[in-house]
């Protein structure tokens, strides 16, 4: 089945550090990637919207400078925490759709976990 | 007023039981409804989905969506322990963005 690679799995940075996050589907192209931030104990709540070859569309009360991302290629999506601070610290997971399935089928990385000191 | 709403629980059930899960959504707009399955620390997981109101029967798990009272509903017959996993409701947009409930969190006691 499709595949979705997300990388680093985790990561411990210094305050004040960026961290890029990769996002590759191993096996099909996406279209569009999304990015999501999950806390402790709480849902998914979606950052942006990643589309290749264009600007990402972010969602209300993110910030676009802090949070870049790269969408370059069919296969691969970069989300970059610049100047990260310790609120930052998330499990940041995205989603990649196949753009030869239905709708109803996107597919999920494995999530990265971040951790600023 | 959040899109999906759904009681995070924890719900603790003996191995064996019927689990049942339940959102209510916001937006009569929403076609396709999602269930997911999360493990700690993992990605979520798509379990299965349904477009429109109905419902859709996979093994062990059975989605109903009643539009009319924008309900969804999750039930897990048989439950075993493997099981026991935050699940998570969704709805999708027009432009495939996921709108996501705060998830149920199960134990299935063995």
């Amino acid at each position: 089945g499709a595949v979705v690679s997300q990388h680093p799995s985790w990561v411990i940075c210094k305050s004040g550090t960026s961290v890029k996050i990769e996002c590759r589907s191993l096996d099909f192209q996406a279209t569009t990637m999304f990015w999501y931030r999950q806390f402790p104990k709480q849902s998914l709540m979606l950052m942006a919207t990643s589309n290749e070859g264009s600007k990402a569309t972010y969602e209300q009360g993110v910030e676009k400078d802090k949070f870049l991302i790269n969408h370059a290629s069919l296969t691969l999506s970069t989300l970059t925490v610049t100047s990260a601070h310790p609120e930052d610290s998330s499990f940041y997971i995205c989603s990649a759709q196949n753009r030869d399935r239905g709708p109803g089928e996107l597919f999920f990385g494995e999530g990265s976990r971040l951790t600023v000191l | 007023q959040k899109e999906v709403e759904q009681d995070p629980g924890p719900l603790s059930v003996p191995e064996g039981a019927i689990v049942s899960l339940n959102c209510t959504y916001s937006n009569s707009a929403f076609q396709y409804f999602m269930w997911y399955r999360q493990y700690s620390r993992k990605g979520p997981e798509l379990l299965m989905y349904t477009y429109s109101s109905g419902n859709k029967e996979d093994g062990r798990f059975t989605a109903q969506v009643d539009k009319s009272s924008k309900y969804i509903s999750l039930f897990i017959r048989d439950s075993q322990p493997s099981d026991s996993a935050t699940y998570l409701c969704a709805t999708l947009s027009n432009d495939y963005k996921l709108s996501f409930g705060a998830g149920t969190t199960v134990t299935v006691r063995a």
